[in-house]
């Protein structure tokens, strides 16, 4: 079975400074990797993707990905008011030709404060 | 958010009822999905359509009847719901189905409550 694991926090970090969101997964072939985030009674939004090991950079946003420990990480510098919200580890599989749906972590809730 | 639209944003409905949620994605994708989000769990895949044929259905109870007409329509077709059925619907498309560079998109959701 697939398990995507989030701490649910909430993580609190004071504003201008850098928050990390972690995330763990199971299935070993898993490919892609995906960061959304969640504001309370909205649907996710896309922030970041990553498909190979290393980093990736997007604006204030870095994903990391380490498929030998099968970790992927989000780092948000200079973190804003405005990024409070929770955020989404999800997982994909490509098992060949067809869609596949993704897998999802609970979340992580992510407080900045002023 | 507009790329995928869904209707209705709210729905109550008894047990006995019979209602549609409808998904409509602006985007061209060739698969649409529909997830289950409730409180203190984590999104939950119910189904998968590529090219308007489903190839996923995750173990998702018949009370629950998905259909797809064509590729920018999706319908989650509800009957004799039960309380814990209550949650938040979401629809999904992605373009590139089977593809590593598969994204999902996600409408703005359905928030169904079942008394």
């Amino acid at each position: 079975q697939k398990e995507v694991e989030q701490n649910s926090g909430p993580l609190s970090v004071p504003e201008g400074a850098i928050a990390s969101l972690n995330c763990t997964y199971s299935d070993r072939v898993s490919q892609s990797f995906f960061w959304y985030r969640q504001y309370s009674g909205k649907s996710p939004e896309l922030i970041m993707s990553i498909y190979s090991n290393g980093d990736k950079e997007d604006g204030r946003f870095t994903a990391q990905l380490n498929k030998a420990s099968q970790y992927v990480s989000l780092l948000i510098r200079d973190s804003q008011p405005s990024d409070s919200a929770t955020y989404l580890c999800a997982v994909g599989v490509d098992s060949g030709g067809g869609a596949d749906g993704l897998t999802f972590g609970k979340g992580t809730h992510l407080i900045i404060q002023p | 958010e507009t790329g995928v639209t869904q209707t209705p944003r709210h729905l109550v409905m008894g047990m006995t009822n019979k209602k549609s949620l409808k998904c409509e994605q602006h985007l061209g994708h060739n698969a649409m999905y529909w997830y289950k989000q409730s409180a203190k769990k984590p999104l939950e895949l119910m189904f998968v359509y590529n090219f308007k044929e489903q190839t996923e259905n995750n173990s998702v109870p018949s009370r629950f009847s998905p259909e797809c007409p064509n590729s920018s329509h999706l319908f989650l077709h509800l009957h004799t719901l039960q309380p814990e059925d209550s949650a938040l619907y979401l629809c999904a498309s992605s373009q590139l189905p089977g593809s590593l560079q598969e994204t999902q998109y996600f409408g703005p959701g359905t928030r169904l409550l079942v008394l």
